[in-house]
């Protein structure tokens, strides 16, 4: 069964400093994708980044990227300068090929200025 | 183009009752999601329909809860016999496949 843990449950930044919000995952299959997605108090979903299990190279786009450690299964997402928008709760979520995309519990990000 | 669209935004309804919350999904996408998420907190998958596909339903919580999808696209979410532990946000989103996910805004559900 897949299984997604995000053990922060709160993380705090200054702006314009880099971020790492952890992600780690447990799966059998070897095909599988991860997800972060952004979460603002409008409610809001909005998708950030993806990595596929067989790609060979960290994700990234734009001040997001994925720091992928396939070994020790963890897809920890790194914001670089922070912003006073990002302040929001960001979520990880696997998905094994064809099955339903599962979520973490999340992490609430404040970046202060 | 048109987002995932959600219907009602808002429902207020009595315990006991019965509640259809409706999904129009993006045109063309082939995967349709249905999550729940009470406050502050995070996303509880309930059932997912891909094509053709029988719907994984090994997420709905209770046999009050049931969703169906008409000809590939819209989708109810059905409770019935409401409880206020049913109050949460319900999100629906779409996908081509296995990709990204799209999501609606959600329908706010308050059992009173």
């Amino acid at each position: 069964a897949q299984k997604i843990t995000q053990t922060q449950p709160g993380m705090f930044v200054q702006e314009k400093e880099a971020v790492t919000l952890d992600c780690t995952y447990d799966t059998s299959d070897p095909s599988y994708g991860l997800f972060w997605y952004k979460q603002p108090s409008s409610g809001e979903m909005i998708f950030l980044i993806y990595q596929g299990s067989y790609d060979q190279q960290n994700a990234t786009e734009g001040r997001y990227s994925l720091n992928f450690q396939k070994a020790r299964k963890s897809a920890n997402l790194v914001i670089s300068a922070s912003q006073l928008g990002d302040s929001a709760m960001y979520f990880c979520a696997m998905r094994e090929w064809g099955t339903a995309l599962i979520f973490g519990k999340g992490t609430t990000l404040s970046v202060s200025s | 183009g048109a987002g995932v669209s959600q219907s009602p935004s808002n429902k207020v309804t009595e315990k006991g009752k019965d509640v259809e919350l409706r999904c129009d999904p993006i045109s063309g996408h082939t995967a349709l999601y249905w999550y729940r998420q009470s406050l502050g907190q995070g996303l509880e998958f309930l059932i997912y329909f891909q094509g053709n596909s029988a719907p994984d339903k090994s997420g709905l919580p209770s046999d009050r809860f049931s969703a169906e999808r008409t000809g590939g696209s819209v989708s109810t979410l059905t409770i019935q016999r409401t409880q206020q532990e049913d109050s949460a946000v319900y999100l629906c989103a779409s996908s081509l496949y296995d990709s990204a996910l799209h999501f609606g805004n959600g329908t706010r559900l308050t059992v009173t």
